[in-house]
C-alpha cells in the first residue's frame, strides 16, 4: 500500500473557482511538501508544512496539516488555466528532512476556461 | 527560479546495453538525488549523493546502478547492464541543504525506454 496518497485522482474546475486536493499518509513525518508538475516539466515545490504547523499559505495556495488524522489538503483559490498540472504530496517519512521523499501518485487538476 | 537540466530528454536503448543519464544541477547546490517514475506510478527515491559519496539508497538502486559527479561536472546515473524493468522516467534533483529546510529542485526528467 502507498505511504502517501492524493485524492481525488483527477479533478476539473472552471477558471476562477476554488479547488482542494487532499493527501493521506501512513508514517510519522517531520514535514509534508506539496509539489506541482506541469506537462513536460519536473515537479516544483509549492509549500512545505512542518509537523508542528497546522496551516501554511503561499499566495493563492493554502495547505493544511492534521497529524492526528495523517492528512493534508492543498487549496487553490481563484484558479487560472496555468494551474493545470498534477499535484503531489510528499512526505519525509520521519527521516528528519527531505533527503528521501515519499510521493503519492498525484491528482490531475484541469482548469477549464 | 533555479533550474536543473537533464540530458537527454529521451533515451532508447537495447536491453543489456549501458546507459548514462546526465544531470546539470543548480550551480551552488551540494546535494543531489535521483528518483524513478514508472508510467502510472508514483515517483520513487533511488539515491542521494553528497561530497562525492552516496549517502542513502533505496532497494530500487540495484547493483547495476551507479552515480558520480566527477569534479563538479554532470551528476550522472549509469545503468550497466540495463533491463526491461529499468524503463521509466528518471528525475534528477538538487538541493542546497539537508533537513527540514530542504527544498528540492527537479529537472524535467529523462524518459528511458529499454527495448
Amino acid at each position: 500500500s502507498q505511504l502517501a496518497e492524493e485524492n481525488p485522482w483527477a479533478l476539473s474546475v472552471h477558471e476562477g473557482e476554488s479547488v482542494t486536493v487532499n493527501c493521506s499518509y501512513k508514517t510519522s513525518i517531520t514535514a509534508l511538501q506539496w509539489y506541482r508538475q506541469k506537462s513536460g516539466e519536473g515537479p516544483a515545490q509549492l509549500i512545505l508544512i512542518r509537523s508542528n504547523e497546522r496551516e501554511k499559505r503561499n499566495g493563492r495556495l493554502r495547505a493544511t496539516l492534521d497529524t492526528s488524522s495523517q492528512s493534508s489538503s492543498l487549496s487553490i483559490t481563484a484558479t487560472r488555466c496555468e494551474d493545470t498540472a498534477v499535484y503531489f504530496c510528499a512526505t519525509d517519512a520521519d527521516t528528519g528532512g527531505a533527503d528521501r521523499l515519499t510521493f503519492g501518485k498525484g491528482t490531475q487538476l484541469i482548469i477549464q476556461p | 527560479g533555479p533550474k536543473v537540466l537533464q540530458i537527454p530528454s529521451h533515451q532508447i536503448i537495447d536491453m543489456g546495453q549501458m546507459v548514462t543519464l546526465n544531470c546539470d544541477p543548480v550551480s551552488n547546490h551540494l546535494y543531489f538525488y535521483w528518483y524513478k517514475q514508472i508510467l502510472g506510478q508514483q515517483m520513487e527515491f533511488l539515491v542521494n549523493f553528497y561530497n562525492g559519496k552516496v549517502m542513502e539508497k533505496s532497494k530500487l538502486f540495484k547493483d547495476q546502478f551507479s552515480v558520480e559527479r566527477p569534479d563538479g561536472s554532470y551528476f550522472t546515473l549509469k545503468i550497466q547492464p540495463t533491463a526491461l524493468e529499468d524503463s521509466a522516467v528518471y528525475f534528477c534533483a538538487s538541493s542546497l541543504v539537508l533537513g527540514d529546510q530542504n527544498t528540492l529542485y527537479f529537472g524535467a526528467g529523462t524518459r528511458l525506454s529499454v527495448l
